[in-house]
């Protein structure tokens, strides 16, 4: 199994700041995901960042926007940059450890 | 139209009774999982299905694969089942990447 703590788990922000979310695994993964759940949707992946390589992002994200770290196999940090209140969601990180899917706690990010 | 589909989207029960949640899927899936999200946000994995069925405790995933059909059953349900479930795929074409369905609220009263 896989244990992962993000921190901040929290935070309010002003616009046009930047909040960097990190998030720790207990466990060497190749691949990490992070993904946005804004306000009474459901999850929408980010990007996917592996160890060593540039992150892929998926459609409507930008490396700008949400610039990824991933320095080892047990560490990544995303960075919601110049942020807006439509950035306010829910940021969770997630691995795949075996064949199960392990998330984050989630930071809860509002964005006045 | 959305590639997960979740039925109901809110459900409200009384403590004791049998719930089934439903979910459809219109791609290929190398696997089907089901989270659990509680209201401050942490998600929890409850299974993971490439076919059949699974149960953990109350709790019992089935999944059709020809007919690309998920259920999520909830025995003797409680008042600390409420939260939101969620239904996820993961493509054959894309690895882990997951896509999500809208959840399904789930509430139940003692």
């Amino acid at each position: 199994s896989a244990v992962i703590s993000q921190k901040p788990s929290r935070d309010i922000c002003q616009r046009g700041t930047s909040l960097t979310i990190q998030c720790q695994v207990d466990s060497q993964v190749t691949m990490m995901f992070w993904y946005r759940q804004q306000p009474g949707q459901s999850l929408t992946l980010i990007a996917t960042a592996n160890q060593g390589s540039e992150a892929t992002y998926e459609s409507g994200f930008v490396i700008d926007k949400f610039p990824i770290s991933r320095p080892n196999l047990t560490f990544s940090t995303l960075t919601v940059s110049n942020m807006s209140p439509e950035d306010s969601s829910i940021y969770l990180c997630s691995v795949e450890l075996g064949f199960e899917q392990y998330f984050g706690p989630g930071t809860r990010l509002t964005v006045t | 139209k959305n590639e997960v589909e979740q039925s109901p989207q809110n459900l409200t029960a009384q403590e004791g009774e049998f719930i089934t949640i439903n979910c459809s899927y219109s791609v290929g899936i190398s696997a089907l999982h089901w989270l659990q999200q509680h209201p401050g946000g942490g998600i929890v994995s409850l299974f993971m299905l490439s076919s059949g069925k699974k149960k953990h405790g109350r709790l019992i995933a089935t999944i059709n694969i020809q007919e690309k059909h998920s259920s999520l059953h909830i025995t003797a349900s409680h008042p600390r089942d409420s939260a939101v479930y969620i239904c996820a795929v993961a493509h054959q074409t894309s690895g882990s990447r997951l896509t999500f369905g809208e959840g399904t609220q789930l509430t139940v009263n003692p």
